[in-house]
């Protein structure tokens, strides 16, 4: 079956620490892949987004994510957390024939002082 | 540039009613998805329109309905309301339908239903 899996929950990070979020898929050719967040009263915002090419990608907040097609991931990272980035994340995918995307679970990032 | 804009933002109706949620879309953008997002877990498909006419459905029920306008407006009608219906309702704006338009979303009504 298709699907997007966040395995981690939620995840505690120190401010100035790294933070690192999973994200599997299980499709049969290699979706569009997204990552988007959501604050606590907002909407989904788009954080970065994976088509094609360079399978490290840069976006916007200081994150990145890589793309690893063996692993059939797209995990996301940021070098140093500020507070601001609590959050929960959810990453999403996209088939090139379809029109819908489909979000995991997602991760809920508490960042402490 | 606006950005998605939806409304109310918060509602609350019993079990049978019917409710009817209102988006805006950016202007210019011809497309809108609508997505049901339950407490705990990630957004799900309900459908989407392009220039007002229904594009693609996921794995909701025909008493969710929706209609998109000429003027980047757009509705979603949930008929006979039931308990789990009770979510944050999300609606995406994009240009077109391809994939690699991005999809840009609104805040968000929360429905409860009592």
């Amino acid at each position: 079956a298709q699907s997007v899996t966040q395995p981690d929950i939620h995840i505690t990070v120190s401010e100035g620490a790294s933070l690192e979020l999973r994200c599997n898929y299980s499709y049969g050719a290699t979706p569009y892949l997204f990552w988007y967040v959501q604050s606590p009263g907002q909407g989904l915002q788009l954080l970065l987004k994976y088509f094609s090419g360079d399978t490290l990608v840069q976006g916007i907040k200081g994150f990145e994510a890589e793309f690893k097609r063996s692993q059939s991931s797209f995990n996301l990272r940021k070098p140093s957390v500020h507070w601001s980035d609590a959050a929960e994340y959810f990453c999403a995918v996209l088939i090139s024939n379809d029109y819908k995307l489909s979000f995991g679970a997602g991760t809920t990032v508490t960042v402490r002082a | 540039e606006t950005g998605v804009t939806q409304s109310p933002t918060h509602l609350i109706k019993t079990r049978g009613q019917q409710v009817t949620l209102r988006c805006s879309s950016q202007s210019g953008h011809n497309t809108v998805s609508w997505y049901q997002q339950a407490l705990g877990q990630g957004p799900q498909f309900i459908f989407q329109y392009y220039r007002e006419e229904e594009n693609g459905r996921g794995n909701f029920p025909p008493r969710f309905s929706g209609l998109q306008f000429p003027n980047y407006s757009s509705e979603l009608n949930v008929n006979a309301l039931e308990l789990d219906d009770s979510a944050l309702y999300l609606c995406a704006s994009s240009l077109y339908i391809r994939p690699t338009d991005t999809q840009y979303f609104g805040p968000g009504t929360r429905l409860t239903v009592l």
